[in-house]
């Protein structure tokens, strides 16, 4: 497996249940993030870890609660999501941290909350 | 509101043309600007970068223009070719305030005709 990959691709559940987002990087960067694309709108980013610390949260809901428990693994626990928080889940890493630091993104997970 | 804004959701260009997507910022403090690509079904890949010092920036048949002044940056492709149509993110940074956050906009669908 090469670059940053996403399992599952697509996720279906109810608002009762729990899930968690796998997303694993084979470029042996540091940072790695969350986003949230919901239709028709941007990018919103959720999550920063930088060698296994978080170091950004976007006021982003209790129900998300992301673990990162080495620097090639990120995931990302669900419970009691709404049908709001349908969208797709994108994972990036990149070398570090830092504004000018290319992003290199897995496919996403496409959920839908029943 | 958002800060880095992509007003036409969809561009058809005929091949062989160029095409000319656009993209308009509100941050100032914004000193880094990207230009992301995303097929169907995979995740974003960066595309090309522009400096704020800088106001033109080249790489094959991609070029990236940037006017501070307007707060406008634009991405030329020239020759398009069909394997050009995907959407097109437009994305900035500010590197003083924030080490980690890319503010993305909503996305560009180009379309290349035959």
């Amino acid at each position: 497996e090469t670059g940053v990959t996403q399992t599952p691709r697509h996720l279906v559940m109810g608002m009762t249940n729990k899930k968690s987002l796998k997303c694993e990087q084979h470029l042996g960067h540091n940072a790695m993030y969350w986003y949230k694309q919901s239709a028709k709108k941007p990018l919103e980013l959720m999550f920063v870890y930088s060698l296994e610390e978080r170091v950004e949260n976007n006021s982003v809901p209790s129900r998300f609660s992301p673990e990162c428990p080495n620097s090639s693994h990120l995931f990302l626990h669900l419970h009691t999501l709404q049908p709001e928080d349908s969208a797709l889940y994108l994972c990036a890493s990149s070398q570090d941290v830092g504004p000018r630091e290319t992003q290199y993104f897995g496919p996403g997970t496409r959920l839908l909350v029943l | 509101d958002q800060q880095v804004k992509q007003n036409s959701p969809s561009l058809s260009v005929q091949e062989g043309r160029i095409s000319i997507l656009n993209c308009d910022y509100t941050n100032s403090m914004f000193d880094y600007f990207l230009w992301y690509k995303k097929y169907p079904a995979e995740g974003p890949t960066f595309l090309i970068s522009i400096s704020s010092i800088k106001d033109k920036n080249e790489d094959g048949r991609f070029t990236v223009f940037l006017n501070k002044s307007a707060k406008h940056l634009s991405l030329h492709i020239v020759p398009s070719q069909p394997g050009d149509s995907a959407v097109y993110f437009c994305a900035a940074s500010d590197g003083y305030s924030s080490a980690s956050k890319i503010i993305f906009g909503s996305g560009t669908r180009l379309s290349i005709r035959p």
